[in-house]
Parts: structure tokens; sequence; C-alpha cells
């Protein structure tokens, strides 16, 4: 079955690199989180989007971080001139709606280094 | 300041044991969620709980919701390899949005 797929899986890149990280919901789910998992903050979340629209993008830790989605599906996270505090996990989740009634599927995650 | 603070953060326990996971937290919530995290995955959901005192079982595993619905627990019996992981609760908003505990690993040796 198709769950949620994230690429690339890994991704190495110097500082002030610019990068998209890519993640693919469950057909059909038209909610959209991002979450980033570090071993000094844990497992913080980012932004949401139900369908194409992010109502609450307060996770974002700085302006460089934006994301966007495109047709409901896929979405695209993006770093710009990455620094070394942005290495961490980022994950990506799907729900068949935004709400706290609903179960949130994760993707395996991008593992980011900036060196 | 954590919202959800877990407890221990690091376990070590020889097959067989049994062992408890504490998530504590000064707020009152209307529900709280457990998930396993294995190396190289996103976490997946054990399960949650909703009222106040609630006890729910899933193999081996039980879990609690506090009384006054601000603390959780999570109880192994008879730890087994395969529970080896990080185990996280959290909480739920309205829109889905999930605050996390720090988490706890466990490492359960055969």
């Amino acid at each position: 079955g198709a769950g949620v797929s994230q690429s690339p899986s890994n991704k190495v890149t110097e500082k002030g690199k610019d990068v998209e990280l890519r993640c693919d919901p469950i057909s059909g789910h038209t909610a959209l989180y991002w979450y980033r998992q570090s071993l000094g903050q844990g497992l913080e979340f980012l932004i949401y989007f139900q369908g194409n629209s992010a109502p609450d993008k307060s996770g974002l830790p700085s302006d460089r971080f934006s994301a966007e989605r495109t047709g409901g599906s896929v979405s695209t996270l993006t770093i710009q001139r990455t620094q070394q505090e942005d290495s961490a996990v980022y994950l990506c989740a799907s729900s068949p709606r935004a709400g706290v009634s609903y179960e949130q599927y994760f993707g395996p995650g991008t593992r980011l280094t900036v060196t | 300041t954590q919202l959800l603070e877990q407890s221990p953060q690091f376990l070590s326990i020889q097959e067989g044991e049994n062992l408890t996971v504490y998530c504590n937290s000064s707020s009152v919530f209307s529900s709280l969620q457990w998930y396993r995290q294995e190396p190289g995955e996103g976490p997946v959901l054990l399960v949650t709980v909703v009222t106040g005192g609630e006890v729910k079982k899933l193999k081996r595993l039980t879990f609690q919701f506090g009384d006054a619905r601000k603390d959780s627990s999570l109880h192994i019996t008879a730890a087994q390899p395969g529970d080896t992981g990080l185990y996280l609760c959290a909480y739920s908003s309205n829109t889905g949005k999930l605050i996390f505990g720090q988490g706890t690993t466990l490492q359960v040796k055969p």
C-alpha cells in the first residue's frame, strides 16, 4: 500500500546552499504536516496544510524556511541559505482532514546534514 | 519549557523486565497520544487516551490517562527486543498540530 513518501531520504549540503525536500502524502489525504526532529529540540511542528492553504505556519523557525503544496497533493519544504543548525530529520505526515480526530501517518523523513 | 515532560529520557533493560514511562504536564488535556518510532522511520500512533482515569491495553503495553487529565503513563510487561525504540507522548491541537514530549529511548537487550 502507498504510505507517505519523502525524498530524498538523505541530503548533505554545504552551508549557504538552498535545499528542497519533497513529501508525497497518502492519496486522498487533504491535510499535510511538516515536523522537524533534532537531538536538542526533539520533534517540533513546522507548518500544516489543509488542501493548498497553510493556516498555521507558526513553527517555521525563520524566513529562510518556506513550504508550498500544489494540487492538494505533493508538498515541498524549501530552506534557503542553509545553516548548520538546520541539520535535522524533516518528517512529513498526512491525515484525511486536519483535526484532532484524524490519525496522522508519517513518512520516513529526510535527514538533512549541513556541512 | 516543555509542555509535556517525559521520563526517563533513556532506559536500557534486559528482555523480560517490566518498565514504565511517564508523560507529565501542568496543563489539562482533552486527550493524549502515544507513538513509537523506530530508527529511520516516522512515529506510529499506538493509542489515544481520552477519558480521565482511562486504561487501555495493547498486548503487553498498558496506557493510563491520569484522573485529572494532566499526565499519562505507558507500562510494558515482559519487554522484548522488538519493543526497542523511541516512545513519544503528544498532544493534538484542534487543527491536528501535534506537540510532542522529548521522548523516551528504550533499549531492550536479549
